[in-house]
Order: structure tokens, then C-alpha cells, then sequence
């Protein structure tokens, strides 16, 4: 019954390291999300994505990149991991209009950078 | 987007109604109010939303007022599984580039269901 799958649920990554975070979603899906999550701070939007090959900066996209080659697949790409970038990254998707604010969302990814 | 206030924190007992109080005085007509919940450790998990008329789903009831300044999410007969940060937000439903631009997160309200 998952819908929105991300690779994985742990990394432990060290400071300049390239890191990959993948999530899929099997429902069709034109809109797609990644958001961080950090204590006392709550969910901040990074990069969004409303078709293929189409990304938008959210609020916090410093340090990040985005991947959107085929509709079911996001990728975040942080190019040099630092240690502010420990975090819990979330994933989701939503279809156009007009349920484009039903999001769902993934497990989560909890990223540690030492 | 219009902001929204929530309280912090609010204790059901289980087997009663929860109500969550929202206040958003300054939403615009265009702009739909949602709630998601998050259960500790998991993503966020979209409930229901509205736009004026009030709404019921499988999950929760939403209450608009007439005026829209302000919303109550009710889940009927709370249970502990219903322990969770709950988050109301007001939004357009389409964004600029006819698809979403996201949803901003504030703190949410936490609800303890107490046994």
C-alpha cells in the first residue's frame, strides 16, 4: 500500500560527501516535493516540482539540487554534505489541479553528516 | 498565504471528541483551509480541507465560520492512535504555474489523547 517510497529510511554520511536521496511515487503524481524537517523549526519546503525535467526553488534551497528525469522519480542531490544538513528529508507528491495541496507524503529519510 | 494560529498543545480523553481550534482572520476568498497530521517518526499525513461549506470525511469533520476567520477540526471518537502534532494551513489550491507550489508547515497544534 506504499505509495511514495524513499530509498532509505537511515544515512550516516561524512562532510563533503555527495549524497543521493531518491523517492518514487506510484500514483500518477505531476507534482513532487522534498522538505526538511528539523526541531523547533518544522517542515521547510527545498525544491518542488510540477512536470518532468521542471523544478522550482522552495524556501531553503541552498546547498541542494534537484533531479526530475521520469514523472514517478525526485531526487535531492546535495553536492557537498555539511553538517547543518543532518536532518529528516521528506518526500511527497500530489496531482494537478484540482488536488494539488493533498500531498502525500513518504517515511522520511533521517540524514546524518559527521 | 494567510497565517494561521494555533494552540500549542491540547489533551483529549480517549473515546471523546477532539476539537482543533484554527484561527486565520486574514484568508483570502481563494484560499482553501487543510489540515494534515504527523505521527511521531512518520511523514505528515493530509486529513481534509475546505473551502466554505463544512466538510466530513472517513477521518475528521471540518467547521468553517461563516466569515472563514476561523476553522475546527473534529475527530469524533479520538483515540491514542490520534496523538499527534495536527497543522492547519491556508492556501490556494493552484499555485502560480497551474500546478502546486507546496504548503508551509507552522508549529501545529500538539494532541495528547489521554487513556
Amino acid at each position: 500500500d506504499v505509495k511514495v517510497t524513499q530509498s532509505s529510511r537511515y544515512l550516516v554520511k561524512r562532510t563533503g560527501e555527495k549524497v543521493f536521496l531518491e523517492c518514487v511515487q506510484d500514483m500518477d503524481h505531476e507534482n513532487m516535493f522534498w522538505y526538511r524537517q528539523d526541531p523547533g523549526l518544522g517542515l521547510r519546503l527545498i525544491y518542488f516540482s510540477y512536470d518532468v525535467k521542471m523544478k522550482e526553488k522552495g524556501d531553503i534551497p541552498e546547498g541542494y539540487s534537484v533531479s526530475r528525469e521520469k514523472k514517478e522519480r525526485f531526487s535531492l542531490i546535495l553536492e557537498s554534505a555539511s553538517t547543518n544538513q543532518t536532518s529528516m528529508y521528506l518526500c511527497a507528491s500530489s496531482p494537478t489541479r484540482p488536488g494539488a495541496n493533498v500531498l502525500t507524503f513518504g517515511a522520511g529519510s533521517r540524514l546524518t553528516v559527521l | 498565504d494567510a497565517k494561521t494560529t494555533q494552540p500549542t498543545s491540547m489533551d483529549c480523553a480517549e473515546g471523546r471528541a477532539a476539537n482543533l481550534p484554527c484561527n486565520h482572520s486574514t484568508i483570502s476568498g481563494n484560499e482553501y483551509v487543510y489540515w494534515y497530521r504527523q505521527i511521531h517518526s512518520q511523514g505528515p499525513q493530509y486529513i481534509i480541507h475546505g473551502l466554505k461549506n463544512n466538510e466530513t470525511n472517513e477521518m475528521a469533520s471540518l467547521i468553517i465560520t461563516e466569515d472563514r476567520k476561523s476553522s475546527t477540526l473534529i475527530l469524533p471518537h479520538a483515540t491514542l492512535r490520534d496523538t499527534a502534532v495536527y497543522y492547519c494551513i491556508v492556501r490556494v489550491a493552484i499555485g502560480a504555474g497551474g500546478g502546486a507550489d507546496g504548503l508551509t508547515f507552522g508549529k501545529g497544534t500538539h494532541l495528547i489523547i489521554q487513556p
